[in-house]
């Protein structure tokens, strides 16, 4: 069966350090994979999208990376501050499909 | 900056009655999407539309739940009769040219 897996337990990490969060998936053939940002009673909001064929996209202190071989992507935020704490998921379209399907988040706690 | 509307932001019915969940894409986007995301979870597609035409409700429970986009701009989310199980945050979500998704802000359900 299809699966797309992120870590269930929240991430702690302290201000000033690198998150990284990572995006497992099973039984997919992805075009794209998609990061969205969701705080507390708010709908997410779009981050980076990566193709099938890049390996790795940045934008600011974000950085995602694609390995179609591990079947994963890692996503990190450098220099993390307290205002990046809320739930990250991830979101892969398959190919020949048009919808998108998103992991369950997980959630990431920076303290100060 | 556009933004996807959705109304009510809250409602709370109880069961075996109707509700309704408005949404007003950004203007131009052809594609609409309502997401039903329970707590804990990540959103989960209920029907996709291009322009007025439904692409995707496989996961729609059509005994239930109804979705409508008449003029291919603004949308209507129907349950009747609503259960305890479909309290849930429903959120709308809108892309144009590009595969970026633009949520709204939710409409959080309670059926009690």
């Amino acid at each position: 069966s299809q699966k797309i897996e992120q870590n269930s337990e929240a991430l702690n990490i302290q201000e000033g350090k690198t998150a990284t969060l990572t995006c497992n998936y099973t039984n997919y053939s992805p075009a794209y994979l998609q990061w969205y940002r969701q705080d507390p009673g708010r709908g997410p909001v779009f981050l980076l999208l990566i193709r099938e064929n890049e390996k790795e996209k940045r934008k600011e202190r974000l950085k995602v990376t694609f390995d179609t071989t591990l079947k994963q992507s890692l996503f990190h935020i450098t220099a993390s501050q307290p205002a990046d704490s809320a739930t990250y998921l991830c979101a892969l379209q398959n190919s020949g499909y048009s919808t998108l399907t998103f992991g369950k988040g997980t959630m990431l706690l920076v303290s100060p | 900056e556009a933004e996807v509307a959705q109304s009510p932001r809250y409602k709370i019915t109880e069961k075996s009655q109707a509700v309704a969940f408005w949404c007003d894409p950004i203007s131009g986007h052809a594609t609409l999407y309502w997401y039903r995301q329970i707590l804990g979870q990540g959103p989960e597609l209920l029907v996709q539309f291009q322009d007025e035409s439904v692409v995707d409700d496989s996961q729609l429970p059509k005994d239930r739940f109804s979705a409508e986009r008449l003029k291919g701009v603004d949308s209507t989310l129907k349950i009747q009769p609503a259960e305890l199980g479909d309290s849930a945050m429903y959120l709308c979500a809108s892309s144009g040219q590009t595969d970026t998704q633009y949520f709204g802000p939710g409409t959080r359900l309670t059926v009690l």
